[in-house]
């Protein structure tokens, strides 16, 4: 069974400040797929990153990185100087490479970067 | 033009009424999903399709059926909705000739339906 687990629900941070937001994911493939997607208030799906599972190489795009650890079976994401705009619901997902594209879904975790 | 469209956007109605909700997409991918998202919960998978001729349940199918009727467009209906569908739907896409098969999901903007 495949299980994506967000355990934080609510962030709230003052900007400027850096924050991680953690995901934990379960999985029997040996060959799976990591994402991260952003829901503004305004409710549409942001695709953020994508990573596959034999590549642990951190990734770094601008304020935002993500740390993909395979002993731990995470895949935390990290913004960096908060600001307000980066304010919504992260979800992590996963998706296992045979099973057709479909994505297991974390619970989301609510950001809130106060001025 | 969104390249995933979702209509309608918002929609009120009351139980056991019939609901379609629709969508459409220009992409040109062959792969096409329908999720719920409830507060707490994330996106749960209700059916997705990888052709017109394959539709298949995902993990929350009861009370919903699906309808492919083109490879563009992929409708879901609510045949006799009640209270607990209340939810903000999404339609998503990914494409099965990229050769990459974690090709992330293209999303539609939602469609936020009220059952009362």
């Amino acid at each position: 069974a495949q299980k994506v687990t967000q355990a934080q629900t609510e962030i709230s941070v003052v900007e400027k400040e850096d924050v991680t937001l953690d995901c934990v994911y379960e999985t029997r493939d040996t060959t799976y797929y990591l994402f991260w997607y952003k829901q503004p208030p305004s409710g549409e799906l942001v695709f953020l990153i994508r990573r596959n599972s034999f590549d642990e190489q951190n990734e770094i795009s601008g304020r935002y990185s993500w740390n993909f650890q395979k002993s731990t079976s995470s895949f935390n994401f990290t913004i960096t100087a908060s600001q307000v705009v980066d304010s919504a619901v992260y979800f992590c997902a996963l998706s296992g490479r045979n099973q057709g594209g479909k994505l297991i879904f974390g619970q989301g975790t609510e950001l809130s970067v106060k001025p | 033009d969104a390249d995933v469209t979702q209509t309608p956007r918002n929609r009120i109605t009351k139980t056991g009424k019939r609901i379609m909700l629709e969508c459409s997409q220009t992409k040109g991918h062959d792969r096409m999903y329908w999720y719920r998202q409830d507060p707490g919960l994330g996106l749960r998978l209700i059916y997705y399709s990888f052709d017109v001729k394959d539709i298949n349940k995902g993990e929350i199918s009861d009370g919903y059926s699906v309808s492919r009727q083109a490879q563009a467009k992929f409708s879901l209906s609510l045949e006799s909705a009640i209270p607990n569908q209340t939810a903000l739907y999404f339609c998503a896409t990914s494409d099965l000739h990229t050769g990459a098969p974690g090709e992330p999901q293209h999303f539609g903007d939602g469609t936020r339906l009220s059952i009362l």
